[in-house]
Parts: structure tokens; C-alpha cells; sequence
């Protein structure tokens, strides 16, 4: 299977620490997306980091990738308690009759301690 | 980006009955997906919804089971049909939307369906 796998499965921090979540995948990819979910609620995109990029910066969060490992890390700085969220690594793949879809890791729940 | 509407958000429903979820999109867009995320899980890809043909269900799912319906580039629907308490999940639909300058597989969901089958 293509899926991620993300550890750790869950991380529990104080608030104002920092946050990192790691995602490892099995087959080459276009590019790289972390996505955040509240309670159960839809997804919201977060950042997408291409194939042949290292690092990437949005706000609070950082992305780094590294193709040769096929791995991936999140790191939220400065932790708030509006943070608390499951965080989910997403790449590309192909489905039945060349369909593109996305395929996701098994996910980070995070919870910010106030 | 893109605004989704999904709708029921929640429903109880009995096992062998049916339950058709919708999802509404404030523009049209050429690729719509559904998901379904089991309790504590990850998301599962069930079909992709094409517009004006049949969707292309995933390993594991059946169009009898899960029937799929995509009438125009802003609508789609799913049903849950003769449903057990296996199905008991959040249902999720998406759409792809894609930058002006390469393509690429960003997704928008809807809030989701949280369903329970007693």
C-alpha cells in the first residue's frame, strides 16, 4: 500500500512548545500536503511542499521533506490551544483508470495543553 | 479555493436502511471524491464522481453498496444503502482545485457526515 504511516499517532503538549509530527511514504511523489482536522470535522489544507523542495514556511508552520528518505516533518512553533487537531500527511497517487487522488497518512492527533 | 456544503451532518439511522448524502460546491469543478474515515482512523477513498459518466470506486467498494451520482460540475451525492453498524463512520466529499500555474491535487472537503448505525 501506498498509505503514510505518521508518528507519533499522538502528542500531547504544553502550550507555547513547539510541535513535530512526522510522515514516511512508500512510492515517489509529485508533491507533499499536511492537512488538519477538528473533532471529527472536514479536512482544511494546511501547506503543500513539491517533490523538489526541502523546506517549506507558512505562518507557524514548517515543512521539511526529504525524497531519499521518503519522509517528511511537520513543526508547528509557538503551540496555541486552538491548535489541537489531528494532522494528517497527504501525496498523490493514481487510482482505478488512472483517476489522481490523494492518499493519506494514518495521522498525528495533538493536543495543546492550556 | 472552494466552498462545499455537506449535508446531513448527522444522522442515526437503522441497520438495513439507506442514507444519500450530499455535496453542493459554490463552483464547478471536474473532480469530486468521497471518503469515508472509520472511528480514529484515516481516510479511505471510496470513488471519484465524474460528471455525466459513472464513478470509479476504489478496491473494496461496490457501486451497489455505495451508488454515486454526479448530475452537473456542483453536485454529487452518496448513498449508504442496506447499512449495518459496520458503516458507522464520517462520510467526507471533496473537490480538487487546481492552481493557476501547474496542476496540483489540492482538496477542499465538505464538514462531513457522521453517521451511526444502531
Amino acid at each position: 500500500s501506498q498509505q503514510g504511516e505518521e508518528d507519533p499517532q499522538a502528542l500531547s503538549i504544553q502550550e507555547g512548545e513547539n510541535a513535530t509530527m512526522n510522515c514516511s511514504y512508500k512510492t515517489s511523489i509529485n508533491n507533499l500536503q499536511w492537512y488538519r482536522q477538528n473533532s471529527g470535522r472536514g479536512l482544511v489544507h494546511l501547506i503543500l511542499i513539491r517533490s523538489n523542495e526541502r523546506e517549506k514556511h507558512s505562518g507557524r508552520l514548517r515543512v521539511t521533506l526529504d525524497t531519499s528518505k521518503k519522509s517528511s516533518s511537520l513543526l508547528i512553533t509557538a503551540s496555541r490551544a486552538a491548535d489541537t487537531a489531528s494532522y494528517f500527511c497527504a501525496t498523490d497517487g493514481i487510482g482505478i483508470q488512472g483517476a489522481q487522488k490523494l492518499v493519506f497518512g494514518q495521522g498525528t492527533r495533538l493536543t495543546i495543553n492550556p | 479555493s472552494a466552498v462545499i456544503s455537506q449535508k446531513p451532518s448527522r444522522d442515526i439511522c437503522q441497520r438495513g436502511t439507506s442514507l444519500t448524502i450530499q455535496c453542493q460546491v459554490d463552483s464547478q469543478v471536474t473532480m469530486m471524491f468521497w471518503y469515508r474515515q472509520q472511528p480514529g482512523q484515516s481516510l479511505t477513498l471510496i470513488a471519484t464522481a465524474n460528471q455525466g459518466s459513472e464513478a470509479t470506486y476504489e478496491s473494496g467498494f461496490v457501486i451497489d453498496k455505495f451508488p454515486i451520482s454526479r448530475p452537473n460540475l456542483t453536485f454529487s451525492t452518496l448513498t449508504v444503502s442496506n447499512m449495518s453498524p459496520e458503516d458507522s463512520s464520517i462520510y467526507l466529499c471533496s473537490v480538487v482545485s487546481r492552481t493557476q500555474y501547474q496542476a496540483k491535487n489540492i482538496q477542499y472537503f465538505g464538514a462531513g457526515t457522521r453517521l451511526s448505525v444502531l
